[in-house]
């Protein structure tokens, strides 16, 4: 099984800010690590697939970058709508599909 | 405008059984590989199964193996759950997810889920 760990556990940051956030897989993933934002009482939604390909409607403030087993989520300025929970998920070696332990980002 | 929503979920004692469906529209059912995720309180999200668009193939993580079974009516655009023999660390929210074509699973549209709890 694929284990993805990502740091740091909180990001304190204000808007208008950069976030950079990590995501480490046991082993090689290639490119197919995906991003999804989750917000409180609601369900994950795609922001990027493999690696670096936003999903429909994303803006582009979000940006993903890596590869094998290192992976990068940007986002360049956040927005208030932004601070929220951050997983990353690998499709490459399933099942089980994987996703990582998450990143909140908050409003310093 | 692709929905999902996913509805059965419920409260129940330890061994009990459950049946989770999944109504699914805006997009070509029969194409596309769906998965079902869960996601207890305060913790991130956990991949349970998948089947493929024809249904011809499933797959479980094997905290499940045995217990739950997954399936489709591709007739009727939706998407089950049988889960049986359930455990108080099976309760969390079920999220129907779409995947992609085959079993390219790129989870691209989720509902917004379908609570279960499993307690004496």
């Amino acid at each position: 099984e694929v284990v993805l760990t990502q740091s740091p556990a909180t990001l304190s940051l204000s808007p208008g800010e950069s976030a950079t956030l990590s995501c480490r897989a046991s082993q090689s993933v290639a490119k197919y690590l995906a991003w999804f934002q989750q917000k409180p009482g609601q369900a994950p939604r795609l922001l990027i697939y493999d690696t670096s390909i936003r999903a429909t409607g994303i803006p582009a403030r979000f940006s993903g970058s890596g590869s094998e087993t290192d992976f990068t989520l940007t986002i360049s300025s956040l927005e208030p709508e932004d601070f929220a929970i951050y997983y990353c998920q690998q499709r490459y070696s399933w099942p089980p599909l994987t996703f990582g332990g998450g990143t909140k980002v908050e409003i310093k | 405008e692709v929905q999902l929503l996913e509805s059965g979920g419920g409260f129940l004692q330890p061994g009990g059984s459950l049946r989770l469906s999944c109504a699914a529209s805006g997009f070509t059912f029969t194409t596309y590989a769906m998965t079902w995720v869960r996601q207890a309180p305060g913790k991130g999200p956990e991949w349970v199964s998948a089947i493929t668009g024809s249904g011809d193939r499933t797959f479980y993580t094997d905290s499940v193996k045995g217990r739950f079974t997954i399936s489709r009516d591709n007739s009727k655009n939706t998407l089950f759950l049988q889960m049986n023999s359930l455990r108080a660390e099976d309760s969390a929210i079920y999220y129907c997810a779409k995947g992609g074509r085959d079993t390219n699973m790129i989870l691209d549209y989720w509902g917004q889920g379908t609570s279960v709890t499993v307690s004496p």
